[in-house]
Parts: structure tokens; C-alpha cells; sequence
């Protein structure tokens, strides 16, 4: 069973404009939302994070938006450039008893390309 | 500051195989986790290690083992290799608690003939 559902799989955005992927999530103990970027043959490295304690967080170009009622999230990329294309992937955690870290549960990932 | 480090970056293997990969984490990092991820897949988790203990397992068979040195460094051991074993490795490692930020390394792209 996927924990956090993401979509949409592939998104084509033209240069300058906003490209938004969405995520939504059941368990409700998740209390941190990382999105991480990968090109192709590297690891995905992290763009940004959101607590369940604020609603939105944004770093330069890259803003997270959070419903914790609806369970959804979503990553706006404004002023979108031909270098943001990658493959996009949101995650959850959620700590556990005897654990220093919960592990991360992964969407499918969205593949972004942007038109020059 | 060198970040999360995995070695090989590629192998080649046949099924049946016995496979290790190996981890160093970024530095003043203490915890290692191991993902697997398919191609087109978002990175399965696999086991996270810390005091050189493993202190989560994900839904992977027992021939997915690992090992923490006392350098925080880990090894990924996969015995009896299958085909379906084909993926790219993800090591990620983060500080002591209360941190939550995992750093990924580049991943060894593992293929089973």
C-alpha cells in the first residue's frame, strides 16, 4: 500500500511559469514532509521540508504548501527554468519508539521537464 | 565537507551472487539508512543502522543484511541475488536526533544477469 500518493507522474512546464505536484498521505502521525530532487543517475537530494505546524514554507523559487486537514501537500516551483527539470519526490516520516529517525515513506515521483 | 560517499558506483553481478555495498556517512552524521529504488520508482527503505545496531527494517527478505562500524560507515549485504534485485542503492545518513534531514548519496547502480 502506497503511504503517500503523488501526481501528477509527468508534468511539462514552460519556461518562467509555475509547476505544482501534488501529495496527499493517510497516516496521520507523519510529522515531516521533505521533497526531494534527482537527476538522472544521482540521488535524490533535498529541496525542502515542512512540520504539520505551519501551512507554508518557502525557499527561494520552491514553496511548500500544507493542508493537514485535507492530508495533502504540495510544492510550487515558481519562474520554473530548463535547469529544474528532474524527477520530483515528496516523502513522509514519522518518528517511532526506539528509533533516532523514521524512515522515509516516498511518492512515485514526478518527472518534470521545462520548455526553454 | 565531503558529503555521503557509496562504493562501487556500478556492479555486475549473476543470479545467485553474493553482493556488499558500502557507505560513509556525511561527516558528524551517526545514523545510515538503505534505500532501494527501481527504475521509475520512488526509493523503498530497506533497514537504518545507528549505535551500530539495525533499528528499523523495511518489508525486504532476510537476504538484505547490514552492518554499522564504529566509524558510523555501513555495508549493505544482499545474498542469493535475484534479477529483481536490480536497482540503484541509496545510502542517506543523518545527525543525532532531533534531526530529520537524511542526506543521500549517489547510489551503486546494482544489475543482475
Amino acid at each position: 500500500q502506497q503511504q503517500v500518493k503523488q501526481s501528477p507522474q509527468s508534468l511539462i512546464v514552460q519556461k518562467g511559469g509555475i509547476s505544482i505536484i501534488n501529495c496527499a498521505y493517510e497516516n496521520t502521525a507523519f510529522d515531516y514532509f521533505p521533497w526531494y530532487q534527482q537527476f538522472p543517475g544521482k540521488g535524490p537530494a533535498l529541496l525542502i521540508a515542512i512540520r504539520p505546524d505551519v501551512s507554508e514554507k518557502k525557499e527561494g523559487r520552491f514553496t511548500i504548501s500544507f493542508n493537514k486537514s485535507a492530508k495533502q501537500f504540495s510544492l510550487h516551483i515558481m519562474d520554473s527554468q530548463p535547469g529544474d527539470s528532474a524527477t520530483y519526490f515528496c516523502a513522509a516520516s514519522m518518528k517511532r519508539r526506539g528509533s533516532t529517525l523514521g524512515r522515509l515513506y516516498f511518492g512515485r515521483g514526478t518527472q518534470l521537464t521545462v520548455w526553454p | 565537507d565531503a558529503g555521503v560517499t557509496q562504493s562501487p558506483t556500478h556492479l555486475i553481478k549473476t543470479r545467485g551472487q553474493q553482493v556488499t555495498l558500502r557507505c560513509s556517512p556525511k561527516s558528524g552524521h551517526d545514523t545510515v539508512s538503505w534505500y532501494q529504488q527501481a527504475l521509475g520508482q520512488g526509493p523503498q527503505f530497506i533497514f537504518q543502522y545507528y549505535e551500530e545496531e539495525e533499528r528499523q527494517r523495511g518489508n525486504f527478505p532476510d537476504r538484505f543484511s547490514g552492518h554499522q562500524f564504529p566509524n558510523y560507515s555501513s555495508e549493505l549485504n544482499v545474498n542469493a541475488l535475484l534479477l529483481g534485485d536490480s536497482a540503484l542503492y541509496l545510502c542517506a545518513s543523518s545527525a543525532a536526533p532531533p534531526a530529520d534531514t537524511q542526506y543521500f548519496g549517489p547510489g551503486t547502480r546494482l544489475t543482475v544477469l
